[in-house]
């Protein structure tokens, strides 16, 4: 079974500054797609950047990029020029593929605080 | 752009009561999900659904849970006699053959 881990509960950043979220995952696939999303106060779920597994270069959103290792699964997120709306509880998450029976496991979220 | 709805945002029931929880996912998706999240902890996978039928199903989804997909265009999640450990954030969820996942606001189910 799939297992996505996030060991760190909280961290906080000063805003303007850099911030890094850790997130590994376990699989035997090979082809798999990868999620960061923010959950803010209101609990909603928004995607923040997304990574196919095939693909080698890292994504990038405006100020959010991943580094993603795949022979040491691992995914983590860095939020460049912190900003206080950043504030939110972050979940990695991972899928299969495509197919019917497909889904979305997540990692147990961090909690990212910002400091203005 | 298209989003998935889900009603109520917020509703309150009685324990042992039976309890409907309703999404509109965004019209031309294939995929469909519900997921539970316990307040403060992680995002739990509920069951999937593809081509009228569910495709997987999680341990927590056992025989008080069922899913609906009545019309072609609602899906419903039905918790026939709640509990009190059935309070949490319930997000309904769709997407098209490919990722990633779209995520309704959820409905907060407070259980009495």
């Amino acid at each position: 079974a799939q297992t996505v881990t996030q060991s760190q509960p909280e961290m906080s950043v000063q805003e303007a500054e850099t911030v890094t979220l850790s997130c590994t995952y376990d699989t035997s696939e090979s082809d798999y797609y990868l999620f960061w999303y923010k959950q803010p106060p209101s609990r909603q779920m928004i995607l923040v950047i997304r990574q196919e597994a095939y693909k080698q270069q890292n994504a990038t959103e405006n100020r959010f990029s991943v580094n993603f290792q795949k022979a040491a699964k691992s995914f983590s997120l860095k939020i460049s020029d912190s900003q206080l709306g950043d504030a939110a509880m972050y979940f990695c998450a991972y899928s299969h593929h495509r197919g019917a029976n497909s889904k979305l496991t997540f990692g147990k979220g961090i909690t990212l605080s910002v400091r203005p | 752009e298209p989003e998935v709805t889900q009603t109520p945002s917020h509703q309150v029931t009685q324990m042992g009561q039976e309890v409907i929880l309703r999404c509109v996912p965004i019209s031309n998706h294939l995929y469909f999900y519900w997921y539970r999240q316990i307040l403060g902890q992680k995002v739990e996978f509920l069951v999937s659904f593809y081509n009228n039928e569910i495709s997987e199903k999680s341990e927590i989804f056992d025989d008080q849970f069922s899913v609906e997909r009545p019309d072609g265009s609602n899906f419903t999640l039905k918790i026939r006699s709640t509990k009190l450990e059935d309070s949490a954030m319930y997000f309904c969820a769709s997407r098209m053959d490919i990722w990633p996942l779209h995520f309704g606001n959820g409905t907060r189910l407070t259980v009495t």
